[in-house]
């Protein structure tokens, strides 16, 4: 158990609707993370957030969103879904250290 | 960041010494080198970090050799529950963007 909680675990949606994912990090860490995984295909870095301030972006598309809360807890939007957002997306949170704590993922599947 | 490069694939036996290289020629002074394993449908796990020489931890062994534009992750008598992706990444410690490549998918065969 790493200590990072992803909800929820599963989730099927048709297309054009809108989710969000939630995660919280390990107690003490000011970093998170965000990762979409599609089957069979390496981790892509979407997003990460630091104490509440967004740090660094990667290849995340416009109809997707994030923030982190004052609690350090964060949330990504996914809006407008199409089929090919189906994948595994996980949080990750660190404390600068250079390790990540990944958490279970949440298995998205658009119909 | 370090672009890294390590085999896309490799088989063993259960037993066996397994040792995979990453090849990471335009490393920075500052950054560390970090190996993390994922299993199907988990979350990447930290295995093991170093900056140069050798480190040792209970599960693997981390050479990096003195140049460290390459670095090889050693993990003793595999098992069948070995098998799995393992990644390697080159970056500062809480550097940003921390980008996995496709890393190296190891099959431990009975």
């Amino acid at each position: 158990d790493s200590g990072v909680t992803q909800t929820p675990k599963h989730l099927i949606t048709a297309t054009g609707q809108r989710v969000t994912l939630r995660c919280s990090p390990r107690s003490g860490d000011l970093s998170v993370y965000w990762y979409q995984q599609s089957l069979d295909q390496g981790l892509q870095f979407l997003i990460q957030y630091y104490n509440g301030e967004e740090r660094a972006k990667g290849n995340i598309l416009e109809r997707f969103s994030a923030q982190q809360f004052p609690d350090l807890h964060s949330e990504l939007n996914l809006s407008s879904l199409e089929l090919g957002d189906s994948a595994l997306y996980f949080c990750a949170s660190s404390q600068d250290s250079g390790m990540l704590y990944f958490g279970p993922g949440t298995r998205l599947t658009v119909t | 960041l370090a672009k890294t490069t390590q085999p896309i694939s490799m088989d063993s036996y259960e037993g066996q010494e397994v040792n995979i290289t990453c090849s990471h020629n335009n490393i920075a002074t500052n950054d560390y080198i970090t190996w993390y394993q994922q299993f199907p449908s988990q979350g990447p796990r930290f295995i093991i970090q170093g900056y140069k020489t050798k480190v040792t931890n209970e599960v693997a062994s981390l050479f990096i050799p003195a140049d460290r534009k390459s670095s090889t992750l050693s993990l003793p008598r595999v098992s069948l529950s070995d098998t799995a992706v393992y990644y390697c990444l080159v970056g500062e410690t809480g550097g940003f963007k921390t980008i996995f490549g496709a890393g190296t998918r190891l099959f431990v065969k009975a």
